[in-house]
């Protein structure tokens, strides 16, 4: 069991719409980063958070957007969904130190129509 | 720069061997396992850090070539369960944080 926590775990949204997917990190753990996975492709980088504060971004949009808790819980917000938004969304906690293992949560499936 | 992974696909009968390779045209300051299976969430297998160590964990083992910008793993006498997609990550830095980024998967299939 890797601790973290993603919901909902799957979500149909048309296109437009706002969506919120949330992660709850593994225990001890300060760091979240977010990733994007098409279907047949690995995971894709967007964005990392430490300590409440975005730490790194990948190539991706403003329109995703996200929030990290005082308890390191996290949240990825998607703004004027787009069908290309369609993506299994995978939240990974970690300790935040360099090559440190990050265990994934199980996902949020999202279908943009 | 994505890791190019080969073969993208791989089929076995149980008991078999395969190698999965994971290259960089970037130094590479260490190089993650992982396995996914079907609609689940990729699972840690074991990390690399340069200096050429090998690791193992039960039948699977990885070694890493810093030269040569490549790591391959290693699954021996293969389990059906050994069956998913696996993907390599290779570690860089962006804006201060720890990214992974991962190659297009090789999907193994084990059947009895």
């Amino acid at each position: 069991e890797t601790g973290v926590t993603q919901s909902p775990t799957h979500l149909i949204k048309t296109r437009g719409q706002q969506v919120t997917l949330r992660c709850s990190s593994q225990s001890g753990h300060n760091t979240v980063s977010w990733y994007q996975q098409a279907l047949g492709q690995g995971p894709q980088f967007i964005f990392q958070y430490y300590r409440e504060e975005e730490n790194g971004r990948g190539n991706f949009p403003p329109r995703f957007s996200g929030l990290q808790f005082p308890n390191y819980s996290s949240e990825l917000n998607v703004n004027a969904l787009e069908l290309d938004d369609s993506a299994l969304y995978l939240c990974a906690s970690s300790s935040g130190h360099k090559q440190e293992t990050q265990y994934f949560g199980p996902g949020t499936r999202l279908l943009v129509l | 720069q994505q890791p190019v992974q080969s073969p993208q696909a791989v089929i076995l009968r149980e008991g078999e061997d395969a190698v999965i390779n994971c290259s960089s045209s970037k130094a590479l300051y260490s190089v993650h396992w992982y396995r996914q299976k079907h609609g689940e969430a990729p699972v840690f297998l074991m990390i690399l850090l340069k200096g050429g160590e090998q690791k193992g964990h039960e039948k699977i083992s990885a070694s890493f070539n810093e030269k040569k910008q490549q790591s391959s793993l290693y699954l021996t006498a293969s389990q059906l369960s050994y069956s998913g997609t696996y993907f390599c990550g290779t570690e860089g830095i962006i804006q201060g944080a720890q990214k992974l980024v991962f190659g297009q998967g090789t999907r193994l299939t084990i059947n009895p």
